[in-house]
């Protein structure tokens, strides 16, 4: 059973702030990762893919990776309300996508 | 472009009952998902299909559980006969997946809010 572990949450940051998620997954044969982010009733959507080690930016958000630790994380930069939301991390084997159970972010004005 | 389409909305049945779902992916995506949302959980997949194909149904309770693609464009799901712990939100995503990583991005329709009682 191929698994996919997020930091607990929720996580309540200042406006203004960094938020940091963590996520860990169980195969060394994962290729794809993402994130997706989920607003309460709402569905997933991407908000970063990596496939390579190291960072990659796209705005206020960046993602690490780190193949050898099995570890890929996210940075919100200067979060915002508008950032409050269930962050899931999503891991691909062939071609199964894997889900965490997600990391719910409040961001407080 | 279009994104996925999904109905109804939201079901509401008795268990025991049956009830399908509909889902159009976007246009040209071979692969399409349908994964189990259960409140506070991350989507867990139930079936995915490569065009008309099952590439993977491992986690679908094929009791009560069925789907189709039968033209390799738009998908069913029925459930039959529900149970109330199937209450959850049913997902459908597509993906391009041309074999290359940047194609494998999945993309999710509205859902499905089904309740059963």
């Amino acid at each position: 059973q191929k698994e996919v572990e997020q930091n607990s949450g929720p996580l309540s940051v200042p406006e203004g702030a960094i938020a940091s998620l963590n996520c860990t997954y169980s195969d060394r044969g994962s290729q794809s990762f993402f994130w997706y982010r989920q607003y309460s009733g709402k569905s997933p959507e991407l908000i970063m893919s990596i496939y390579s080690n190291g960072d990659k930016e796209d705005g206020r958000f960046t993602a690490q990776l780190n193949k050898a630790s099995q570890y890929v994380s996210l940075l919100i930069r200067d979060s915002q309300p508008s950032d409050s939301a269930t962050y899931l991390c999503a891991v691909m084997w062939g071609v199964k996508l894997s889900f965490g159970a997600g990391t719910t972010v409040t961001v407080r004005a | 472009e279009a994104g996925v389409a999904q109905s109804p909305r939201y079901k509401i049945i008795e268990k025991r009952q049956s009830v399908a779902f509909w889902c159009n992916p976007i246009s040209g995506h071979a692969t399409l998902y349908w994964y189990q949302q259960i409140l506070g959980q991350g989507p867990k997949l139930l079936i995915q299909f490569q065009n008309n194909g099952v590439v993977d149904d491992s986690q679908l309770p094929k009791d009560r559980f069925s789907a189709e693609r039968l033209k390799g464009v738009d998908s069913t799901l029925k459930i039959q006969p529900a149970k109330l712990e199937d209450s959850a939100v049913y997902l459908c995503a597509s993906t391009l997946a041309q074999g290359a990583p940047s194609t494998d991005t999945q993309y999710f329709g509205p859902g499905t809010r089904l309740t059963v009682l």
